[in-house]
């Protein structure tokens, strides 16, 4: 079976930088992924990292531990458009499914 | 490139009725996925396609939910009959194939409403 935790809730202002973590749990492991949904939007594809370390896309960043079943993505110079839900998704299945979190709603305030 | 097409977007029907929905995916993913997302929680995989074959099913209630993709392109999502805690966004998504590294591409979704 497989499990993720994300905070519920994140608030912070514009322009500062908030960490938004997740921790999992699975049979098996090939990589974490994240996503960003407004509301009544689709889930739309911001990172993904196979390996440790940091992965970085412009404003958003995202960091993998294997060894702590751990991961958070990172967004600087928040923007009112950043206000929205994200989650973090792992394959699961020897690969084949992706298996989401139960996600962190960021609201970003003027 | 055209997006996962998704349709109805809203649906409304009553409990113990039926209801379809429709997904494009997009031109030469094999791979396509049905998520169930009740609000405030993450989406739900149902079941994932493999071009016409299915991968996983195993949280798909087959008593009242089935799917089918013929000509491995585009897919139904069926429910007969309806629960009221059916009442959620049925998402699509794509993916070019079964990778561990590869993206996937969502619908708009369809939101069910069970009365």
């Amino acid at each position: 079976g497989q499990s993720l935790e994300q905070p519920s809730e994140v608030t912070a202002v514009e322009g500062a930088i908030v960490q938004i973590n997740c921790t999992y749990q699975t049979s098996g492991f090939y990589g974490l992924s994240w996503y960003q949904q407004h509301d009544g939007g689709a889930p739309t594809f911001l990172s993904y990292n196979a390996l440790d370390g940091l992965e970085e896309t412009g404003r958003f960043s995202s960091f993998l531990s294997r060894s702590d079943s751990y991961g958070y993505l990172l967004l600087q110079e928040l923007q009112m458009k950043d206000s929205a839900s994200y989650f973090c998704a792992v394959r699961d299945n020897y690969g084949q499914n992706f298996v989401f979190g139960p996600g962190t709603r960021l609201s970003v305030l003027p | 490139e055209a997006g996962v097409a998704q349709s109805p977007r809203y649906k409304i029907i009553e409990k113990r009725q039926s209801v379809a929905f429709w997904c494009n995916p997009i031109s030469g993913h094999a791979t396509l996925y049905w998520y169930q997302q009740i609000l405030g929680q993450g989406p739900k995989l149902l079941i994932q396609f493999q071009n016409n074959g299915v991968v996983d099913d195993s949280q798909l209630p087959k008593d009242r939910f089935s799917a089918e993709r013929l000509k491995g392109v585009d897919s139904t999502l069926k429910i007969q009959p309806a629960k009221l805690e059916d009442s959620a966004v049925y998402l699509c998504a794509s993916s070019a194939m079964t990778g561990v590294n590869t993206e996937a591409f969502f619908g708009q979704g369809t939101r069910l409403t069970v009365v």
